[in-house]
């Protein structure tokens, strides 16, 4: 098994810019989330899923979105990148009352 | 809203001394999770509580989950140089799937 698969691994985006960054998982989990990473911040949960279909807000979702057509995918968009979205971007999925399993993460650069 | 705070931020031992990190919810959780994350790496999941008062052992590893089940924490004991990273805990927010980070707090072991 893959685990959980992240595309792009780098990315450097101008501000106003548009991305879509993949995220897809071979478990079956029914749970699947991002978050931010910033130095001192922890991880902030932008959006999160619990089922194909369903997805809700997390901590920080102003200028991102979400969509959830299927079990194993769950991509995050970025409307009109700014440099205060720069950051480590990380997907993670689990099975119901379990631990997350994590992506290796996108690192993201907007100028 | 539900905040999950942990302590300290960083903590530098000398190889062999314990380590302590500490995890307090302002609201009772359904259960807590660990991870630990390797400098330039993702987070990996350790462990998860479930029950008032419980105690989990991995190796050298103990996680405790307080009595009203509103805080935890993780012991080092001995430490080594393959511990060093940053330990993460994480509680649920109302329902499943809606997992909230404290700050983590960032080990270094000198040997």
């Amino acid at each position: 098994n893959a685990g959980v698969t992240q595309t792009p691994k780098f990315q450097v985006l101008k501000t106003g810019q548009s991305m879509t960054l993949q995220c897809a998982q071979d478990m079956n989990h029914e749970y699947m989330s991002w978050y931010r990473q910033d130095p001192g911040m922890g991880l902030r949960l932008i959006h999160y899923s619990v089922g194909a279909g369903i997805t809700d807000q997390g901590e920080v979702p102003n200028g991102y979105n979400v969509s959830r057509s299927t079990t194993e995918d769950f991509p995050l968009r970025l409307l009109s990148a700014a440099p205060s979205q720069t950051s480590v971007y990380f997907c993670a999925s689990s099975g119901f009352s379990y631990g997350y399993t994590f992506g290796s993460g996108t690192r993201l650069t907007v100028v | 809203g539900q905040q999950v705070m942990q302590i300290p931020q960083y903590q530098h031992v000398q190889e062999g001394e314990d380590f302590t990190t500490y995890c307090n919810s302002s609201t009772t959780l359904s259960n807590i999770q660990w991870y630990k994350q390797r400098p330039g790496g993702h987070p990996v999941f350790l462990i998860q509580l479930v029950k008032s008062g419980e105690v989990k052992k991995q190796k050298r590893l103990t996680f405790q989950f307080g009595e009203a089940k509103k805080n935890s924490s993780l012991h080092i004991t001995a430490t080594q140089t393959t511990d060093v990273g940053t330990y993460f805990c994480a509680g649920p927010r109302n329902q499943g799937g809606k997992l909230i980070f404290g700050q983590g707090t960032e080990l270094s072991v000198k040997p």
